[in-house]
């Protein structure tokens, strides 16, 4: 069961516009919110959270939504650039260890 | 300031093969998990630890094994090893749960063959 979903597999914006990336859950449980940002050969680092309590965490070009009545959230990064390039992971925690993870988000970011 | 600490980075088996993926933290954080990676998929979880000699599954536990002896430490052993364990494993480890942001690995690709 995919309780985690990123339905964009990939996202291509030019350098200075807006990316949005977009992730939907279906456990009313989660508690917590995550986004991670993966590049090639590399382990996925923690980028911005937010907790269920709130509706908008914002860290400098970063900005993440939730929408708890729509089981949504999103990633903003403004502006974009090339070094945005990875893939993003949108992942979700309840009260336990469980974090579960959505397939990603390629994003590229074109000079 | 090392972090979290995985080997090998690469490594082909053959079916029935078995083999232990070593994972090593130095943050002193009491949470250690193993995460597999499959093409197009999100990670999912194999086992966790919440400290020194406590272990737990996770949602995919079955063909795996762990131990944790110790805090730094956190093995995930692989017993008669299948095709479908093809996939690349991220150990990670946070300070808290509930939430807290995880520290991972740079992973470990693993063929079965």
């Amino acid at each position: 069961d995919q309780q985690v979903k990123q339905n964009s597999p990939s996202l291509s914006v030019q350098e200075g516009r807006i990316s949005i990336l977009n992730c939907d859950y279906t456990n009313s449980m989660f508690d917590y919110f995550l986004w991670y940002k993966k590049y090639p050969a590399e382990g996925p680092t923690f980028l911005i959270s937010i907790s269920s309590i709130k509706d908008k965490n914002e860290d400098g070009r970063f900005t993440v939504f939730l929408n708890k009545s729509a089981k949504h959230l999103s990633l903003h990064i403004v502006p974009s650039q090339p070094g945005d390039s990875a893939v993003y992971f949108c992942a979700a925690s309840p009260y336990n260890n469980d974090m579960r993870f959505g397939a990603g988000t390629r994003l590229t970011v074109k000079p | 300031n090392a972090g979290v600490t995985q080997t090998p980075k690469f490594r082909i088996l053959k079916i029935g093969q078995s083999m232990t993926l070593q994972c090593a933290q130095d943050m002193n954080h009491n949470y250690m998990y193993w995460y597999r990676q499959d093409p197009g998929m999100g990670l999912k979880l194999i086992y966790y630890s919440v400290g020194a000699g406590i272990t737990d599954k996770g949602e995919v536990p079955n063909g795996y094994n762990v131990s944790r002896s110790t805090t730094e430490d956190f093995p995930l052993r692989l017993e008669l090893a299948a095709p479908s364990q093809t996939s690349v494993y991220f150990c990670a480890s946070s300070y808290q749960d509930s939430g807290e942001k995880l520290f991972f690995g740079s992973g470990t690709q693993l063929s079965v063959l």
